[in-house]
């Protein structure tokens, strides 16, 4: 089966940095993605992690260890149109089927 | 705009009733999978299709079916439908033979039940 956790709710300034953790437990993986989904409206691919370590894209960073079933979302610089819901997916290593966490929607204050 | 198209936008029926959703990949992409999202729940995966035939399925109810047609466009089809199907219900396409394979998703279709 698989499991996988997010903080519900988070809240930072604009400006800092702020940091998304998410832990898996999967039967099979093949890759994590994160997503970012502003209210009512499509989610948007932000990252991809298939290997241990931190990929950087920008304002966006992602890290992934496999070993621990972890990883996190890092966002720095914050702008206020960064408030929207994060999510974390895994990839099973069967078909090409993704399994969402619920969220963290992140709310970004002056 | 991820290239990925979904009609219609808004959906509003009767309990008991049902509808057809539709969804176009994007160019090339060969894979198409359905997600429901309610308010109260994650995305939840329904079903895959991979050129025409099903790939995989997830949490999908005996009362829905989907299925992609040789243009590589589907449909998804809810019936008997009941309150608690009121969702955002979103496409996503893929082309398998990329290297990251990333989901790509469609704007949605909200759909009430009432």
């Amino acid at each position: 089966g698989q499991n996988i956790d997010q903080p519900t709710e988070m809240t930072a300034t604009e400006g800092a940095i702020v940091q998304i953790n998410c832990t898996y437990q999967t039967s099979g993986f093949n890759g994590l993605f994160w997503y970012q989904q502003h209210a009512g409206e499509a989610p948007t691919f932000l990252s991809y992690n298939v290997l241990d370590g931190l990929e950087e894209k920008g304002r966006f960073s992602s890290f992934l260890s496999r070993s621990k079933g972890y990883s996190y979302l890092l966002l720095k610089e914050l702008q206020m149109k960064d408030s929207a819901s994060y999510l974390c997916a895994v990839r099973s290593n069967t078909g090409n089927q993704f399994y969402f966490g619920t969220g963290t929607s992140l709310t970004v204050i002056p | 705009d991820s290239g990925v198209t979904q009609t219609p936008k808004h959906l509003i029926t009767a309990t008991g009733q049902r509808v057809t959703l539709r969804c176009s990949p994007r160019s090339g992409d060969l894979s198409v999978y359905w997600y429901q999202q309610s308010l109260d729940q994650g995305l939840q995966f329904l079903i895959q299709y991979y050129n025409g035939e099903e790939r995989a399925k997830g949490n999908i109810l005996e009362r829905f079916s989907a299925q992609q047609f040789p243009d590589l466009h589907s449909e998804l089809n809810l019936s008997s439908l009941e309150l608690g199907d009121s969702a955002l219900y979103f496409c996503a396409s893929s082309d398998p033979g990329a290297s990251t394979d990333t989901q790509y998703f469609g704007p949605g279709t909200r759909l009430t039940v009432l």
